[in-house]
Parts: structure tokens; C-alpha cells; sequence
């Protein structure tokens, strides 16, 4: 078991350019989530997608990001056009049921998150 | 507005005595709760959680108290080792299939 892999793991950018942060989940896995991690807010839900449908959306910060899974192995964050206040640690992370996490029998598993820094 | 919060950005810690970790939450529908960890450059992994049926849940070296009343929950680790250094985050959730909220995490450091 690979685990969930994301890519890349560093990203440096310049404000105005388009980012987009790639993400590989557990194979079976039905569930993949899109999380922020800031000093100020910790762990922040921004999507998630079951069976590869988009759930909810309700912490995507603005228009200006934008998630896809086009089949069950691959998902994509991308953000256009990219802000300094958009630096953070990006998660994806995924689990066997619709749960998400909120049983012990199927917890989220995580990447180890790309850190992205916007200039 | 957070609605899980862990108040103590960090703990220190002697090695074999106990860590207490807390985390605060505001919405009373919250019905289960988790635990975290994580270490540098790695994503956090699941470390134990708790039902709102129950107040306490043990695993081996760690127990998770809930505290309905108080909207309050705490996880224990005794005793306490230098590998338990890590980020540890409280999350939440409203019934089973809905999407976890986190807190900010506490910072723990055992030292030896």
C-alpha cells in the first residue's frame, strides 16, 4: 500500500500564476478530500468527493480555486490566479467509506501535503 | 468562527510522565471526535477517537476523555516518549458521514 501520494511536495511560486497541486489516493479508496493547513486556522476542509463527486465545496475560499477528480485515482487542486495569502500546506486525503474519518474503521488516510509558497 | 479549538499551541513534557492534550468545542451537535498526529513533513495520522455514547476510550498508552457537559475533551498519553513528540490534532464531527472539523493543534515535545 503506497499510501496517498501528492505532488509536487515543494511548490514555489510568483502571485498571479497558476498552481495546481496533484493528488493519488489509496486504490479503493471512495472517498478524497482537499484540506489547508495555516498556522492561524490549522486543518481546514476545503472539498471533498465521493465516488469522485464533488460534496461539498463550502471551503473553497473563492473562486479562484477549483478541484476535479476525473476518475477515482486522481485529483487535482488548482488555483488561478495564485495569491501570497494562498501560501500554506496543502493535504489531500482519502478513506474507504463516505465517513471520511468519523469512524475508527475508516479513518482518513493523508498525503504529506505539498507546501506551497506563493511570492 | 472555530468551532474546535485546542487553546495550547504547545506542551513540553519529561519523558514517563503523562501529557494531557485538550481541545474545546462549540457546536453541541458534534457526536464524535478524534485524534491526530502528526510529524514533520508527513501528514497526520489517526490516533484514536470516541463516541459521544462513551466518555472514555483507551488504546495502549492513550485515552481520550469526553466531557459532554463541559463541550470538552482531553487525550492522555502515559507515559509520555520522546517519539510521541509531534503536532496533535482534536477533530470533530456531526454524526457519522459528515466531514471532520480540526482544531489548530498542540505542539507536543517529550523530552528525555
Amino acid at each position: 500500500d503506497a499510501g496517498v501520494i501528492q505532488s509536487p511536495r515543494h511548490e514555489v511560486t510568483e502571485m498571479g500564476q497558476e498552481v495546481t497541486l496533484r493528488c493519488k489516493p489509496i486504490s479503493g479508496h471512495n472517498s478524497l478530500f482537499w484540506y489547508r493547513q495555516t498556522m492561524m486556522r490549522g486543518l481546514e476542509l476545503l472539498i471533498y468527493f465521493n465516488n469522485n463527486v464533488p460534496i461539498d465545496d463550502s471551503g473553497m475560499p473563492e473562486d479562484r480555486f477549483s478541484a476535479k477528480m476525473p476518475n477515482a485515482s486522481f485529483s487535482t487542486l488548482k488555483i488561478q490566479p495564485s495569491e501570497p495569502r494562498d501560501s500554506a500546506v496543502y493535504f489531500c486525503a482519502s478513506s474507504l467509506f463516505s465517513a471520511g474519518g468519523t469512524s475508527s474503521n475508516s479513518p482518513l488516510h493523508f498525503g504529506n501535503g505539498t507546501r506551497l509558497t506563493v511570492t | 468562527d472555530q468551532q474546535v479549538k485546542q487553546n495550547s499551541p504547545s506542551l513540553s513534557v519529561q519523558e514517563g510522565r503523562i501529557s494531557i492534550l485538550n481541545c474545546d468545542y462549540t457546536n453541541s451537535m458534534f457526536d464524535y471526535f478524534l485524534w491526530y498526529k502528526k510529524y514533520p513533513a508527513e501528514g497526520p495520522t489517526f490516533l484514536i477517537s470516541i463516541s459521544s455514547i462513551k466518555d472514555k476510550n483507551e488504546d495502549g498508552r492513550f485515552t481520550v476523555f469526553l466531557n459532554k457537559s463541559a463541550k470538552h475533551l482531553s487525550l492522555h498519553i502515559v507515559p509520555s516518549q520522546p517519539g510521541d513528540s509531534a503536532v496533535y490534532f482534536c477533530a470533530a464531527s456531526v454524526g457519522y458521514g459528515n466531514k471532520l472539523v480540526f482544531g489548530a493543534g498542540t505542539i507536543l515535545r517529550v523530552k528525555s
